[in-house]
């Protein structure tokens, strides 16, 4: 496609259920990156691709977030036992370059996780 | 530590310049400032980057003070539809390191 895909568009989660959110970069996109945008915020970085290497994930908040991009191309960034403060949207970006470079990213329209 | 500042709000009339400042004083020689727009329910957007010459494209134009502390984000005929939230962004070579502040929230008025 020609931007960057993200599904579903909105996931209502009970609280303790995991959650799988999907990611599609633009075609060839070596980088795909993930963030987190609370309500009246600007996002927040979580994790960071190249190719299928997981080469950043400092932003990570606990180790019930995890992501994976096992072929290079669709990301999935899977939480697990949901919590409320984990309510907010979830934005994927990707961008041609590698690790250095000074592309811009491509935004996704983000899935919106509610968690009750 | 936010590498920039910004006002978190300003009104602007339609067809008029929006002028968006950014304060980056500790800025070194090798970053460079990136702004995005994001409007009401979308991904960010990206509209121009530079490094110290001023820079112009079909989006916008961006002017860099000599010294680099600040920054100007220029919409010449602003619309409605350029209302949004307006983030400046100071980052280095290394292409994970785009950090998001709060930005300006922009209202353009009619």
């Amino acid at each position: 496609g020609a931007g960057v895909s993200q599904s579903p568009r909105y996931k209502v989660a009970k609280r303790g259920q995991d959650v799988a959110l999907r990611c599609d970069p633009i075609s060839g996109h070596v980088s795909l990156f993930w963030y987190q945008q609370a309500l009246g915020q600007g996002p927040e970085f979580l994790t960071y691709f190249q190719n299928e290497a997981q080469l950043d994930k400092s932003g990570l908040p606990s180790d019930r977030f995890f992501a994976e991009r096992p072929e290079g191309s669709v990301s999935t960034l899977k939480i697990q036992r949901t919590q409320q403060e984990d309510s907010a949207v979830y934005l994927c970006a990707s961008s041609l370059v590698g690790a250095t470079g000074l592309g811009g990213y491509t935004f996704g329209s983000g899935t919106r996780l509610t968690v009750v | 530590d936010a590498k920039t500042t910004q006002p978190p709000s300003m009104d602007c009339a339609e067809g008029r310049a929006a002028n968006l400042p950014c304060n980056h004083s500790t800025i070194s020689g090798n970053e460079y400032v990136y702004w995005y727009r994001q409007i009401h329910s979308q991904g960010p957007q990206y509209i121009i980057h530079g490094l110290k010459n001023n820079e112009t494209n079909e989006m916008a134009s961006l002017i860099i003070t000599e010294d680099r502390k600040s920054s100007t984000l220029i919409l010449p005929h602003a619309t409605l539809r350029d209302t949004a939230v307006y983030y400046c962004i100071v980052r280095g070579y290394n292409n994970n390191d785009m950090r998001f502040g709060a930005g300006t929230r922009l209202t353009v008025k009619p």
